[in-house]
């Protein structure tokens, strides 16, 4: 069964450096998502994409972040200067341009901003 | 903007039935979603339910939705060990927008 991918699993890092996260979507899915959840709270949506832009962004996803397709199977998240609150867990999620659109999530990276 | 409710924790005894609860305050949510989440993994789409239907059922689990009252619930019968986990409540306006959450009901089966 096809499904999304993520890596790293963890990644750990000190506050002021970049990181980027991957995400490798389902193949065939045409739209293109990033969430996260910090410890104990909700899950927050960040940003979606779609055609090669953004269609979508939170408040939350400020000039810290960029998204991109780099090549045809890849989506990342960029944070250009970790800050201790963006320590969380990323989603990644993919959705297909079926009549009803389910979000295929990934299982999640773990960022720990020290 | 959207906002979306959810009881913090749930508590039942094995064998019986489970019911979480969600209120949800855009009238304009078109799609509605239960999630389930276990420890240290990502979310896993249990069940969805458009807003022009009452209720959907699916082996144990049955969505009902009252749009008036904005309000759905999940109730799992014959609830098992296996269904401790957190349970997200989630809508959507489109088929390909973004998903607002609920902030999750941590489902406790006791056996």
């Amino acid at each position: 069964e096809p499904e999304v991918t993520q890596t790293p699993s963890h990644q750990v890092t000190q506050m002021g450096q970049e990181v980027i996260l991957r995400c490798v979507p389902i193949s065939n899915h045409l739209y293109f998502y990033w969430y996260r959840q910090i410890l104990g709270q909700k899950v927050e949506f960040l940003v979606s994409f779609y055609n090669n832009e953004i269609s979508e962004k939170s408040e939350i996803f400020d000039d810290q972040f960029s998204v991109e397709r780099p090549d045809g199977s890849n989506f990342t998240l960029k944070i250009r200067s970790t800050k201790l609150e963006d320590s969380a867990m990323y989603f990644c999620a993919s959705s297909g341009q079926e009549l009803y659109n389910e979000q295929f999530f990934g299982p999640g990276t773990r960022l720990t901003v020290l | 903007g959207e906002d979306v409710e959810q009881s913090l924790f749930l508590s039942v005894r094995e064998g019986d039935s489970s019911v979480i609860n969600c209120t949800y305050t855009d009238s304009s949510s078109t799609y509605l979603y239960w999630y389930k989440q276990e420890p240290g993994a990502g979310l896993q789409l249990l069940t969805y339910i458009f807003s022009n239907m009452d209720m959907k059922q699916d082996q144990r689990l049955t969505v009902l939705l009252n749009k008036k009252d904005k309000h759905l619930s999940l109730r799992i019968a014959d609830t098992q060990t296996g269904d401790s986990a957190i349970y997200f409540c989630a809508e959507s306006h489109t088929n390909a927008g973004k998903s607002t959450f609920g902030d999750g009901t941590t489902l406790t089966v006791k056996p």
